[in-house]
């Protein structure tokens, strides 16, 4: 099935630095979403972007959807140590009469570590 | 408290032998879906139901089996488990409507399949 090529796969940094990583797609998605999971628990939704173009702002989070709609791309500002975690991205398909699809696909996550 | 629950946690079972792992939400949802979630592929969508007795194929439904007989249940069902389907498995719901996108996750099953 589609799925979406998310990049780095993990990243390293020190505590302070900032961080971006993106979501590409052969495919038009009408929706992107941002997630974040720690270790033994379930994704817990960051960002939703609705619009192609759209930037949108959670805090520290930074995220934007793509003008393409094949992309997006997720910011975060001044990594602080709870940023520990997966990050995935997720894309959401409209038919040919604009709904949405049950159908969400995910990237494969990027993995981040924070070093105080 | 809004949540989404999933039974049992942690399942190590046999080839063949079947099983349901539950999941309930409490948020009057219409949405709801699973997910396994595999080292370096992400999560991939098993199955999904738009709402009661309405359910369809995500990217990996090949042996799992759904049902939505009520609005706050969506169970999975392996009918002959199979070691490839060792995996951590997540369901999800939400609402209906242009913001479905919006999932809430359980705290996901680790299931191992022998």
């Amino acid at each position: 099935g589609q799925q979406l090529n998310q990049s780095p796969q993990s990243m390293f940094i020190q505590e302070g630095e900032d961080v971006s990583m993106n979501c590409t797609s052969s495919s038009i998605f009408n929706t992107w979403l941002w997630y974040k999971q720690d270790p033994g628990e379930g994704p817990v939704l960051l960002i939703a972007l609705y619009k192609a173009g759209e930037l949108t702002s959670n805090g520290r989070l930074t995220a934007q959807f793509g003008i393409t709609r094949k992309d997006s791309f997720l910011n975060i500002s001044a990594s602080i140590p709870s940023d520990v975690g997966i990050y995935f991205c997720a894309g959401q398909r409209a038919n040919a009469g604009g709904t949405s699809y049950g159908k969400l696909t995910f990237g494969q996550g990027t993995i981040l570590t924070v070093h105080p | 408290e809004a949540q989404v629950t999933q039974n049992p946690r942690y399942l190590i079972t046999v080839t063949g032998k079947k099983l349901t792992v539950t999941c309930s939400q409490n948020m009057n949802h219409e949405y709801m879906s699973w997910y396994r979630q595999d080292p370096g592929l992400g999560l991939r969508q098993i199955y999904y139901s738009m709402n009661v007795e309405v359910t369809d194929k995500g990217d990996v439904p090949e042996g799992y089996k759904v049902s939505r007989k009520e609005k706050r249940n969506f169970p999975l069902i392996l009918e002959s488990p199979s070691p490839n389907q060792t995996s951590l498995y997540f369901c999800a719901s939400s609402l209906a409507g242009p913001s479905f996108s919006e999932q809430y996750f359980g705290p996901g099953t680790r299931l191992t399949v022998t």
